[in-house]
Order: C-alpha cells, then sequence, then structure tokens
C-alpha cells in the first residue's frame, strides 16, 4: 500500500528565503507526481506535474524535482512571497488510470 | 488541457437534507471519475470509484447508501450526500480522467458545511 509523507508539517519563513518541502513515498513504481497547492477553504491548485520518467519540472519560482528510487521528491520555492502562503501537497498515482494517493501537506506561511 | 467543473465550491445545509455535488468534464469524456473528501487538518483521502454505466465502487468504511454517487453520462459525476449530518462536513473533491490519454483532472472542490 502507497503512504507518501510530507516534512515539515508546518513551515514559517520570512519573505525572500528559498525554501524547500519535502515529500517522500513508500512504493517507487509511481506513475507520476503530482503538487498542489491549498489556500484556506479553497480547492486545489496543480502546480507541478511530475512523469515517472523526468527528474524534475519548473514553472517560474516553483522547482519540483523527483527521485524515484529513494522515493522522494521535492518543491522549491525561490523568493517566497507572503501570496505563498497556503497548504502544498504531493500526491502520487501508480497508474494512469489510478487514484492518487495524498500526503498530509505542508502548511507554509511567509511573513512580511 | 482538460478541464473538469465542480459545482457548487460551496454549501451549507441543514441536518437531515441531502446535497448533490456536480462534476462535469467539459472538453473530454470522462470514463473514470475519483471522488475525495477531506477532513479538517487532515489529507484527501479516496472515497469512492466509479466507471461510466457502472456502479460505484467505494472504499471501505465509506457508506455506499449514504453517499450516492452516479455516473450515467461520459461528461457527468454525481455526488450525493443524503441525510446529512454535522459530521459529513468536508472538502469534497472529484477527479476524472477518460479518453484524452492526458492523465486526470481534478475539480476544484466542494466545501460542504451541515448545520
Amino acid at each position: 500500500k502507497q503512504e507518501v509523507t510530507q516534512i515539515p508539517a508546518a513551515l514559517s519563513v520570512p519573505e525572500g528565503e528559498n525554501l524547500v518541502l519535502n515529500c517522500s513515498f513508500t512504493d517507487s513504481a509511481i506513475y507520476n507526481l503530482q503538487w498542489f497547492r491549498q489556500d484556506p477553504g479553497k480547492g486545489l491548485t496543480s502546480l507541478l506535474l511530475i512523469q515517472s520518467s523526468q527528474r524534475e519540472q519548473t514553472s517560474g519560482r516553483l522547482n519540483a524535482s523527483l527521485d524515484k528510487s529513494s522515493g522522494r521528491s521535492t518543491l522549491y520555492i525561490a523568493a517566497s512571497q507572503p501570496g505563498d502562503s497556503a497548504t502544498y501537497l504531493c500526491a502520487v498515482k501508480m497508474t494512469n488510470a489510478g487514484k492518487s494517493t495524498f500526503g498530509d501537506g505542508t502548511t507554509l506561511t511567509v511573513k512580511p | 488541457g482538460a478541464v473538469v467543473s465542480q459545482h457548487p465550491s460551496r454549501v451549507i445545509c441543514k441536518s437531515g437534507t441531502s446535497v448533490k455535488i456536480e462534476c462535469r468534464s467539459l472538453d473530454f469524456q470522462a470514463t473514470t471519475m475519483f471522488w475525495y473528501r477531506q477532513f479538517p487538518k487532515q489529507s484527501l483521502m479516496l472515497m469512492a470509484t466509479s466507471n461510466e454505466g457502472s456502479k460505484a465502487t467505494y472504499e471501505q468504511g465509506v457508506e455506499k447508501d449514504k453517499f450516492l454517487i452516479n455516473h450515467a453520462s461520459l461528461t457527468l459525476s454525481t455526488l450525493t450526500v443524503t441525510s446529512a449530518h454535522p459530521e459529513d462536513s468536508s472538502f469534497y473533491i472529484c477527479s476524472a480522467g477518460g479518453d484524452r490519454g492526458d492523465g486526470y483532472t481534478f475539480g476544484s472542490g466542494t466545501r460542504l458545511t451541515v448545520v
């Protein structure tokens, strides 16, 4: 059974800092891994999707890496801003047609 | 890219009433729909999987008579929370996949509050 863990559960940083969020999974035979952002009381916003054959994806100030062999992914946020404050979730799929297994999320607070 | 429209985004209902949540695939045919829920300060957990034209498969611990899923067409799946109770208050989200071959797309979610 796939298990997804996110560390830390919460993170508070001053504005401008670069930071790394971690996601680990127990079964490395994943199909893809996806990072989401969830604002309080709101839905999911997809940030980055990494296929199993890829090692990283970049979008603006965000960079997600994937190391399947070690069962890890990181989300790097450069030059953090207060608007980045949200909960970040990672989710893995074992097959294209399968369900997503989510981590518990990391709640990020960026202080002005 | 593929778009899934989920409505309503937020709903408040009284205990004992039923609430219907809709997920529509706007530009593709969704042969499979996953329904997830998220309790406060917890992660999203799969509730059930539905395939168009067949009965949904529910995860262990999810009451199929309480959470009715209908996937009667390739562009629409609905989740009905029947006889809602305050403990059903949660965030519900769908994920649809089908004929496009580009994976699954999530709806925007529905926050249900039962008072």
